[in-house]
């Protein structure tokens, strides 16, 4: 057990529609992390927030948000979906300090996103 | 951008050695991770390299050479159970400070081991 926590675990969906997947990162963790994996595809890298600000963005689709909130947990928000949506949705944390002990990277068991 | 190179599959015999290389081009480096994915499962954190040289844990070792941009995952005495994709990533950031680095990732290495 990471200590990354995502809800739900599995979500089934129709086209068009609106979806929201929640994460909860490690205790004291500061940086959240979201990855979108695809079938037979590598981990892309959606966004990050630290401490509730947003720090990166990576390939991530205008009908996509996030956000973090003071509590640290963090939801990924996916509108307007596509089949080509589906897919394994991973949150990630981190301490976010620059030492060693904030550098590694935990991952949540992802949530699987089925587009219909 | 970052660019992360890594064999697509492999296949070794159980008890025997494997290496798995990864070549990185990144601007910021600010270390490298290996994590051992499962098919459908969320990735697990095997190692973490920041300076050059090998680091050893186990059955499972990690070398780092940051002029050469170059990693390799070293896994021993393989068993059944290390069939699984590995991923490199790579530690990045254009600024230093707390939560400044991001992680990219490798498109992974599918191992498969065979009795």
């Amino acid at each position: 057990d990471s200590g990354v926590t995502q809800t739900p675990k599995h979500l089934i969906t129709a086209t068009g529609q609106r979806v929201t997947l929640r994460c909860s990162p490690r205790s004291g963790d500061l940086s959240v992390y979201w990855y979108q994996q695809s079938l037979d595809q590598g981990l892309q890298f959606l966004i990050q927030y630290y401490n509730g600000e947003e720090r990166a963005k990576g390939n991530i689709l205008e009908r996509f948000s996030a956000q973090q909130f003071p509590d640290l947990h963090s939801e990924l928000n996916l509108s307007s979906l596509e089949l080509g949506d589906s897919a394994l949705y991973f949150c990630a944390s981190s301490g976010g300090s620059g030492g060693p002990s904030g550098n590694t990277i935990y991952f949540g068991e992802g949530s699987w996103l089925t587009v219909v | 951008g970052q660019n992360i190179d890594q064999p697509t599959e492999m296949t070794a015999t159980e008890g025997a050695i494997v290496q798995i290389n990864c070549t990185y081009q990144t601007s910021g480096f600010n270390g490298l991770f290996w994590y051992q994915q499962h098919a459908g499962e969320a990735p697990t954190f095997l190692s973490y390299n920041v300076l050059d040289g090998l680091e050893e844990k186990g059955r499972f070792s990690s070398f780092l050479s940051r002029s050469k941009g170059y990693s390799y995952l070293l896994l021993k005495e393989l068993q059944m159970k290390d069939s699984a994709s590995y991923l490199c990533a790579v530690r990045w950031g254009l600024y230093s400070g707390a939560g400044s680095y991001q992680l990219t990732f490798g498109k992974g290495t599918k191992l498969s081991v065979i009795p």
